[in-house]
């Protein structure tokens, strides 16, 4: 079955340091991949998204992602965080060529430290 | 241009009540899909609507049920209402099905069951 794992529940990183926030996806096939942000008590905002191509995906706000089908990741990067980072990020999937269903994992709560 | 519209933003239900959620999909997507968060998880699937049918199913019982209707607006339905179908309620739209297509998140509903 498609599923999502972000191995880290919390973390903290201190304002000006990079970050790497990990994704894992099961899927037979290559999947669709996503990044969303979700803010205190709001949606969700799109960071980037892996379709195909090149495996660097450049998002908003800074964020980049690799895809490496050898690991099975979809990690999260950002060579600088900002305090506005602070937030809960979401890793999905959906499967290449069939409706748009997203399959979320539990998501990572980044803490920014001044 | 608006983008996803959620309504009404929070509401408190009694067990066994049913309660309707409503959801205007961005300007110019025809597609709408409602998630389920509970709190510290990541979004669930319930169903995806398009040309005003069901197309898909998440595992959620039959308590859950929708509509859209001719202008792509959705509901969301629940009957019987649970403890544990507190929750953050979103939807999502998107144009057409294709998992190519950038699905656009609303604020959601906040559901609370007492």
């Amino acid at each position: 079955a498609q599923s999502v794992t972000q191995p880290d529940i919390h973390i903290t990183v201190s304002e000006g340091a990079s970050l790497e926030l990990r994704c894992n996806y099961s899927y037979g096939a290559t999947p669709y991949l996503f990044w969303y942000v979700q803010s205190p008590g709001q949606g969700l905002q799109l960071l980037l998204k892996y379709f195909s191509g090149d495996t660097l995906v450049q998002g908003i706000k800074g964020f980049e992602a690799e895809f490496k089908r050898s690991q099975s990741s979809f990690n999260l990067r950002k060579p600088s965080v900002h305090w506005s980072d602070a937030a809960e990020y979401f890793c999905a999937s959906s499967k290449s060529g069939a409706t748009n269903k997203l399959i979320f994992g539990t998501g990572t709560l980044l803490a920014v430290q001044p | 241009d608006a983008g996803v519209t959620q309504s009404p933003t929070h509401l408190i239900k009694t067990r066994g009540q049913q309660v309707t959620l409503r959801c205007s999909p961005k300007s110019g997507h025809d597609t709408v899909s409602w998630y389920q968060q509970a709190l510290g998880q990541g979004p669930q699937f319930i169903f995806q609507y398009y040309e005003e049918e069901e197309r898909q199913r998440g595992n959620f019982p039959d308590r859950f049920s929708g509509h859209q209707f001719p202008n792509y607006s959705s509901e969301l339905n629940v009957n019987a209402l649970l403890l544990g179908d507190s929750a953050l309620y979103l939807c999502a739209s998107s144009f057409r099905q294709g998992s190519g297509n950038t699905i656009y998140f609303g604020e959601g509903s906040w559901l609370t069951v007492v």
